[in-house]
């Protein structure tokens, strides 16, 4: 089965602080993909990222940069910097391999608050 | 600029009745999907089609039902609306070989 756990639901961070999202996956899939998409006020998903399961390179993107790290099953996702156009809900989300590619299994959710 | 749509943005119905989701995409991708969202659930699968002619069931396929027959859209009916379908649905294509799901601006559902 494939799960996805996102256990904070909501940061609250003021304005050029750091800020962690956590993501922890479950599969039995031996290669796989994960995923990060945004979801600001106005409601619409923002693919952010994906990671191949054999790609364990993290990586950097502006002031986005996510750590994926198979031996604990996390895909955690850090914003530098932060900024209030940062808020938003953020989801990660998982598939497998082969016919099931493309069914992606999303987590609950983090809603970050960026305060000026 | 190729992109995927879904029509109404907006709907209010009653119990009961027969309700439909359009989905429309431009890239001419094989796999859609349709996701609802909902507070404390994050996105959970109704159904998706690998292609013209294939429809499968995903997590919360009861009282769904979906059609493919044309790459570029497809359809999600709600035979008989519940209160429990009240919602914001997702549509979304998959990117081949990379992977990625391009999601449409979603439906706000209300079902009364």
């Amino acid at each position: 089965a494939q799960k996805v756990t996102q256990a904070q639901t909501e940061i609250s961070v003021v304005e050029k602080e750091d800020v962690t999202l956590d993501c922890v996956y479950e599969t039995r899939d031996t290669t796989y993909y994960l995923f990060w998409y945004k979801q600001p006020p106005s409601g619409e998903l923002v693919f952010l990222i994906r990671r191949n399961s054999f790609d364990e390179q993290n990586e950097i993107s502006g002031r986005y940069s996510w750590n994926f790290q198979k031996s604990t099953s996390s895909f955690n996702f850090t914003i530098t910097a932060s900024q209030v156009v940062d808020s938003a809900v953020y989801f990660c989300a998982l598939s497998g391999r082969g016919s099931t590619l493309g069914r992606l299994y999303f987590g609950r959710g983090t809603q970050l608050t960026v305060w000026p | 600029d190729a992109e995927i749509t879904q029509s109404p943005r907006h709907k209010i119905t009653e119990t009961g009745r027969q309700v439909t989701l359009a989905c429309h995409q431009t890239w001419n991708h094989n796999n859609m999907f349709w996701y609802r969202q909902d507070l404390g659930h994050g996105l959970r699968l109704i159904h998706y089609s690998y292609g013209v002619q294939d429809t499968n069931k995903g997590e919360v396929s009861d009282g769904y039902s979906v059609s493919r027959s044309n790459t570029e859209d497809l359809p999600l009916t709600l035979e008989s609306a519940a209160s429990s379908q009240t919602s914001v649905y997702f549509c979304a294509s998959r990117l081949e070989p990379t992977g990625e799901l391009f999601f449409g601006e979603g439906s706000r559902l209300t079902v009364l």
